[in-house]
């Protein structure tokens, strides 16, 4: 089965800190993505990237970063958190496939801000 | 601004009944997927549909797609309890990148007993 983990389940950190999210995938997938979701909202792409050091930013990007090194992690890095980064933080990975191919998720990283 | 628009916000059927929800995008698209989170989970991946498919069928699931009018909906044929979950469409394709797979908010379905 493919795996797609995140480093922790709940996190707790302070305003201004630097946050490191961590995302690893086992199944060699190209692309990767982090994505946020807000009650209400849904899920809103952070960044994403489709190959080993290549992204591309998402529809919310700011107060982000993002990192690849390596084909199977995909980092989300927060510079200086701020409340309004509180939030469900999820991963996922694809194949790169024309006609299309599933994500498969993390279970989520909830992020408190205090 | 988010590319998928699900409709309704919030279903609540009776176990044995059809739920039906729709997706509304915005710019074209390569392909349409639905996607199922029980609360507090990670996304499962349910169906996808591809720009020149009109309907797929997978158990009780059917999908349409009308790329004209930019829509598709998600019909799930006798509802159990266990089908309660949120239900998000996605795209990928918009926005000059193949790769980029955007979300809307979703439908909140509950299935009473």
């Amino acid at each position: 089965d493919v795996k797609v983990t995140q480093s922790s389940r709940y996190l707790v950190k302070r305003t201004g800190e630097k946050v490191f999210l961590e995302c690893v995938q086992d199944m060699d997938h190209e692309n990767m993505f982090w994505y946020r979701q807000d009650p209400g909202l849904g899920l809103r792409l952070i960044y994403f990237s489709y190959d080993v050091k290549m992204k591309e930013k998402g529809d919310i990007p700011e107060g982000y970063s993002v990192s690849r090194e390596k084909k199977e992690r995909f980092s989300l890095i927060l510079e200086s958190a701020s409340t309004n980064q509180t939030s469900m933080y999820l991963c996922a990975s694809s194949r790169h496939m024309v006609w299309g191919t599933e994500a498969f998720f993390g279970q989520g990283t909830r992020l408190t801000v205090v | 601004s988010q590319q998928g628009e699900e409709d309704p916000q919030a279903l609540s059927i009776q176990e044995g009944e059809n739920a039906t929800m729709n997706c509304s995008y915005k710019t074209s698209i390569n392909n349409l997927q639905w996607y199922r989170q029980n609360s507090g989970r990670g996304l499962v991946h349910l169906i996808l549909i591809r720009s020149n498919e009109r309907e797929k069928h997978s158990g009780r699931l059917r999908v349409t797609l009308d790329t004209s009018k930019k829509s598709s909906s998600l019909l799930i044929t006798a509802s159990r309890a266990a089908d309660t979950a949120s239900y998000f469409c996605a795209t990928d394709g918009s926005g000059g990148s193949n790769y980029k797979l955007t979300f809307g908010k979703g439908t909140l379905l509950t299935v009473n007993p």
